[in-house]
């Protein structure tokens, strides 16, 4: 079953301005990732942020991270036409091996 | 680096078929997965191994079979392929389990 639940489902922006998307999940954790998906193409990784940390910053990315309501966001600032993709957030449980559960994603139209 | 291979691109069969799908890494990763990602279902966890010679079962294990004699590779079996088995699958890397994981390519699957 999916851990993790992101919100909206489908988001669609002018260029220039921010997008924020949600994550929310289920169980403790030990770090939470976002993954790119480009129109037929793999996932590419984001950022990963860990469960003591409660933000971290990559270029135009910001993610937070919020334990207590175990959700996290990814903002992208000033969006551009190149940003169009699937976003995904995976997480990765807080005991014994650690696979990554991912959830349904968002999808990011961005126009020029 | 080539990073995570995988092939074919793209397979058509016929229901009870059965096949193999290559996942091959070249960056010393001990850990690999096998994915499947349906419209609206995100990527849910097949197999997955953190090392030569262990391999474990992920959330939808049923009628794929996996091995790994090799760092290197890690092949997916399809059994006896079936309609609800058509699919894009990808194959992930990475250092350990819980870490950032590359991706392949992918491969899409269809069973008719």
């Amino acid at each position: 079953s999916q851990q993790g639940e992101e919100d909206p489902q489908a988001l669609s922006i002018q260029e220039g301005e921010n997008a924020t998307m949600n994550c929310s999940y289920k169980t403790s954790i030990n770090n939470l990732q976002w993954y790119r998906q480009n129109s037929g193409r793999g996932l590419v990784h984001l950022i990963l942020i860990r469960s003591n940390e409660r933000e971290k910053h990559s270029g135009r990315l910001r993610v937070t991270l919020d334990t207590s309501k175990k959700s996290s966001s990814l903002l992208i600032t000033a969006s551009r036409a190149a940003d169009t993709a699937s976003y995904f957030c995976a997480t990765t449980g807080d005991s014994g091996y650690s696979t990554l559960t991912f959830g349904k994603g968002t999808m990011l139209l961005v126009s020029p | 680096n080539a990073g995570v291979t995988q092939t074919p691109k793209f397979q058509v069969l016929k229901t009870g078929q059965s096949m193999t799908l290559q996942c091959a890494q070249d960056m010393n990763h001990e850990y690999m997965s096998w994915y499947r990602q349906d419209p609206g279902m995100g990527l849910r966890l097949i197999h997955y191994s953190v090392g030569a010679g262990i391999t474990d079962q992920g959330e939808v294990p049923n009628g794929y079979n996996v091995s790994r004699s090799t760092t290197e590779d890690f092949p997916l079996r399809l059994l006896s392929a079936a309609p609800s088995q058509t699919s894009v699958y990808f194959c992930a890397s990475s250092l350990q389990g819980g870490n950032e994981q590359f991706f392949g390519p992918g491969t899409r699957l269809t069973v008719l």
